[in-house]
């Protein structure tokens, strides 16, 4: 079956980078693309970004633009999310999503990363 | 601010119908996908496309999509169904995505 696992909470300062992974299985991982997805706390989801996991396209989104990195290892089946320059307002919960061409039909858990003095 | 716009909440009684509703100029070209999400937990697709639902999702999860506004339907409310509702489509360029604000359901 078709899992996404993604690495655990995060707590760092502002002005530091961090670097979430998602982990996949039970499918070719070359074939779909991966997005990332935020929600801040009692907030709605906002997108971050996409990935090919076939080519390593990225494509993200305006506001992180500059700030925002997507990686991927074909070898390992883990795609990769790094957020550098870290402000308190992207404290958030971080969610990657198995993205067939915007629907996202499967999720990872979600990795809490919080942003904090 | 989003370029998807939602009610922030919409109520329904237990077994009746609701439609929650996502409106945006990129609707007029691009399909929408809802996902739900209860507490605590990571979204769920729930319909997507030309109203195509995953497996495992009720058929009583409907999706429309008219102008520029796309509408997911629940025929027959469950109290299962109360959850947060999103909708995202590529944004007015068509370059990248957005979710619209999401509607918190209430199943009275």
């Amino acid at each position: 079956q078709v899992q996404l696992v993604q690495s655990g909470t995060e707590m760092k300062k502002p002005g530091a980078s961090v670097k979430v992974s998602c982990k996949a299985s039970g499918y070719r991982f070359s074939s779909n693309g991966i997005s990332w997805v935020r929600q801040a706390p009692g907030q709605g989801l906002e997108w971050v970004g996409w990935i090919s996991a076939y080519n390593g396209n990225t494509n993200y989104a305006q506001k992180l633009q500059g700030r925002v990195t997507m990686t991927r290892d074909t070898s390992t089946s883990t795609a990769y999310m790094e957020l550098r320059s870290l402000r308190s307002d992207d404290t958030a919960i971080y969610y990657c999503a198995r993205d067939l061409g915007l629907q996202y039909d499967y999720w990872g858990q979600g990795t809490l990363v919080t942003v904090s003095s | 601010s989003s370029e998807l716009t939602q009610d922030p909440a919409v109520s329904v009684a237990l077994g009746q119908t609701v439609r929650i509703t996502c409106q945006g100029d990129s609707l007029r070209t691009h399909y929408a996908s809802w996902y739900q999400q209860k507490p605590g937990q990571a979204p769920v697709l729930v319909n997507y496309g030309k109203n195509n639902r995953p497996s495992g999702i009720p058929d009583r999860f409907s999706g429309s999509i008219s102008g520029n506004t796309a509408s997911l339907t629940i025929t027959g409310a469950q109290a299962e169904d109360e959850a947060d509702y999103y909708c995202n489509s590529r944004d007015s360029s068509a370059n990248r995505v957005v979710f619209g604000g999401g509607t918190k359901l209430t199943v009275l």
